[in-house]
């Protein structure tokens, strides 16, 4: 199993600019995630999924949008980029039954001039 | 508000000492902990975790102690190896999961 895997590594955005980071997680989970990094500071939740067809804001939502494409895909589209959004970007899914633990993939680093 | 906060942003240990990294959480609703490492340019990974009828933990090398009346939690690590340097995180579920802000262990040879 490849775990949580997401595309790109890394990425340089111009202010205004759109993209897509993508996340892809083949352990059947239910619930996925989407999160940001700031140096110095926790993760901070962007959205999140429980299950596919559903989506809901998480801590810092504005500026993002997400797609729960299928069970195994999450994306998380920026539509206009800002230089506040220059951050690591981390998915995340979760065992659904038992457990709060989560998996995460290793991360997308997006600068943006 | 809820928070999840940490005494110490950076730790200096000696290998083979024990390291001992605290996590303070203002949530008392919360039923559940995690333990995260991070190693530089990767994503978060579980460590322990813990829930809230319990007071303590024990994995291989790390136990976990919750202390409800003061709403602390702390992670201890047994002879700490260089690969434990890293940041570790904590993390409190009630509504929803909350991250603390990490602290950096460094382990010194």
């Amino acid at each position: 199993n490849a775990g949580v895997t997401q595309t790109p590594k890394f990425q340089v955005l111009k202010t205004g600019q759109s993209m897509t980071l993508q996340c892809a997680q083949d352990m059947n989970h239910n619930s996925m995630y989407w999160y940001r990094q700031d140096p110095g500071m926790g993760l901070r939740l962007i959205y999140y999924s429980a299950s596919e067809g559903t989506t809901d804001k998480g801590e810092v939502p504005n500026g993002y949008n997400v797609s729960r494409l299928n069970k195994r895909e999450f994306s998380l589209r920026l539509e206009s980029a800002a230089p506040s959004q220059t951050s690591v970007y981390f998915c995340a899914s979760r065992v659904d039954r038992g457990s709060y633990e989560q998996y995460f993939g290793p991360g997308t680093r997006l600068t943006v001039t | 508000g809820e928070s999840v906060g940490l005494h110490l942003p950076t730790l200096s240990v000696q290998e083979g000492d024990n390291s001992i990294i605290n996590c303070a959480y203002s949530n008392s609703a919360s039923d559940y902990f995690i333990w995260y490492k991070q190693e530089s340019g990767k994503g978060p990974q579980f460590i322990i975790d813990i829930r809230s009828n319990m007071d303590k933990r024990q994995g291989q090398r790390v136990t976990v102690l919750l202390n409800k009346t003061v709403k602390h939690l702390s992670l201890q690590i047994a002879a700490t190896q260089p690969g434990d340097s890293a940041v570790y995180f904590c993390a409190e579920q009630y509504d929803k999961v909350i991250f603390g802000p990490g602290t950096s262990l460094s382990v010194i040879p």
